[in-house]
């Protein structure tokens, strides 16, 4: 169990590019969160995958991010168009439904993303 | 929809001293809450979590938490500050079996020496 993998750690962007941050589960999780931390602030829920369907998407979810989770494994989350505040820690959870840590979420590093 | 409310952005403590961190939340059906802990640089890490069992809740560090219903709290304690418990904590509830939780906005511990 190597824990909730977030990838990059950093992004430093400029205003209207696109960008996608990789989120690697704990391998035996079903369940798949995203949520965003701004500065002073709690995290956000986002959205959230059990297996490979997107059960949920908050309304801060935007036309402009979109998540997946093709294999039900790793999930990536893409925001086009970067606007500046979108700058933000975008953290990745996962949980699994069963066993003594039952719907406990683990969290990744979070990939902070900056937009210029 | 279901909120918790973190009373205090910022604590400081004395090393050795009680730690003492409020979160009140609101919710229209039994909630199940969580402390959790953020280290700088780092993703959250879970100290305790309240789920209907015993409402003296024990979790890592020497920390625990109490719920009490009457007064729609669940703050988060512990007997002797260390230095290395400065970091920022978070209360979160929720009440759905998705577990997506909505969390407070934080308060931040400093531990002087």
């Amino acid at each position: 169990d190597t824990g909730v993998s977030q990838d990059p750690r950093h992004k430093i962007t400029k205003r209207g590019q696109n960008v996608t941050f990789r989120c690697d589960p704990i391998s035996e999780h079903n369940r798949l969160y995203w949520y965003r931390q701004t500065l002073g602030q709690g995290p956000e829920f986002l959205t959230y995958f059990q297996n490979e369907a997107q059960l949920e998407k908050s309304r801060l979810l935007s036309d402009r991010f979109s998540a997946e989770r093709p294999k039900g494994s790793f999930s990536t989350l893409e925001i086009q168009r970067t606007e500046q505040g979108d700058s933000a820690m975008y953290l990745c959870a996962s949980s699994f439904p069963r066993g003594a840590g039952a719907n406990v979420l683990t969290f990744g590093a979070g990939s902070r993303l900056t937009v210029l | 929809a279901q909120s918790v409310t973190q009373l205090g952005s910022h604590v400081s403590v004395s090393e050795g001293a009680l730690v003492l961190l409020r979160c009140n939340y609101s919710s229209s059906v039994p909630p199940y809450l969580f402390w959790y802990v953020q280290y700088p640089n780092q993703g959250l890490q879970l100290l305790l979590k309240y789920t209907s069992a015993a409402t003296l809740v024990k979790g890592i560090n020497d920390f625990e938490a109490e719920f009490k219903k009457s007064e729609t709290s669940f703050h988060l304690t512990k007997p002797s500050a260390h230095m290395s418990d400065a970091a920022e904590y978070f209360c979160a509830v929720t009440i759905s079996n998705d577990y997506k939780l909505s969390f407070g906005a934080g308060t931040t511990v400093t531990v002087r020496a």
